[in-house]
């Protein structure tokens, strides 16, 4: 159960994109089609963003986009704006009917 | 809508008990997994467990196996977490989320703070 491995910081301008990376294990990110992403605004609870890998929900912007390659899922922000600046993680069903988080990547709108 | 409200957080020794509670509304509570997830001071976010929708199976977080256990009163809409032996690393804002296909949390509770220290 060893989290994921997100870059604990991305920085861009308005109107830039960015993108989040999140590494895993075939055991998890790899071997499943199950990674999700959340934002996490200061005091506030996780939101959920996208999951299956790139679905997002109903509400949730079309700037943001999901996408997976072999072990590394990765989260895009295009257009960026300022009520981006947030937490955010991955996030992977594991074996065993676990769940496993990455550690978080601050985003900080210049 | 979808809420979900936990309670029972508090400041407590090392080596007591807490149960935390969970109740939900605006859904068919019964027919959904529901999960824990912790969140110490200006870290990252921690599962702890997870409950099937009708209690028959329960996962834990190497963690907390143990010393934790999840259940539910479907009767009563309400997810409980009781945990016992608590450690000073225990200390974290609880969250309660849905769980949807064994794939993604939807939706999240506001959280409930422990604090294990002497």
């Amino acid at each position: 159960q060893s989290a994921l491995t997100q870059p604990a910081s991305v920085s861009g301008s308005p109107g830039q994109s960015i993108t989040i990376s999140c590494t895993g294990t075939s055991s998890d990110v790899g071997g499943y089609n199950s990674v999700s992403w959340y934002q996490q605004h200061p005091g506030k609870a996780p939101k959920l963003l996208i999951y299956d890998v790139s679905s997002r929900p109903s509400g949730v912007s079309n700037r943001f986009s999901g996408s997976k390659s072999g072990n590394t899922a990765s989260l895009t922000i295009s257009g960026l704006q300022a009520e981006d600046e947030a937490d955010y993680y991955c996030s992977s069903y594991a074996s065993s009917n676990t769940v496993v988080f990455g550690g978080g990547t601050k985003v900080t709108v210049l | 809508q979808v809420q979900l409200v936990e309670s029972g957080g508090g400041v407590v020794q090392p080596g007591t008990s807490l149960r935390l509670s969970c109740a939900a509304s605006g859904f068919t509570f019964g027919t959904y997994g529901i999960h824990w997830v912790r969140q110490a001071p200006g870290k990252g976010l921690e599962w702890v467990a997870l409950i099937w929708y009708d209690g028959s199976k329960e996962y834990y977080a190497d963690s907390v196996k143990g010393r934790f256990t999840i259940s539910r009163d479907n009767s009563r809409n309400t997810l409980y977490l009781q945990m016992n032996s608590l450690r000073a690393e225990d200390t974290a804002v609880y969250y309660c989320a849905r769980d949807r296909y064994n794939k993604f949390l939807d939706y999240w509770g506001q959280g409930t703070l422990v604090t294990v220290s002497s």
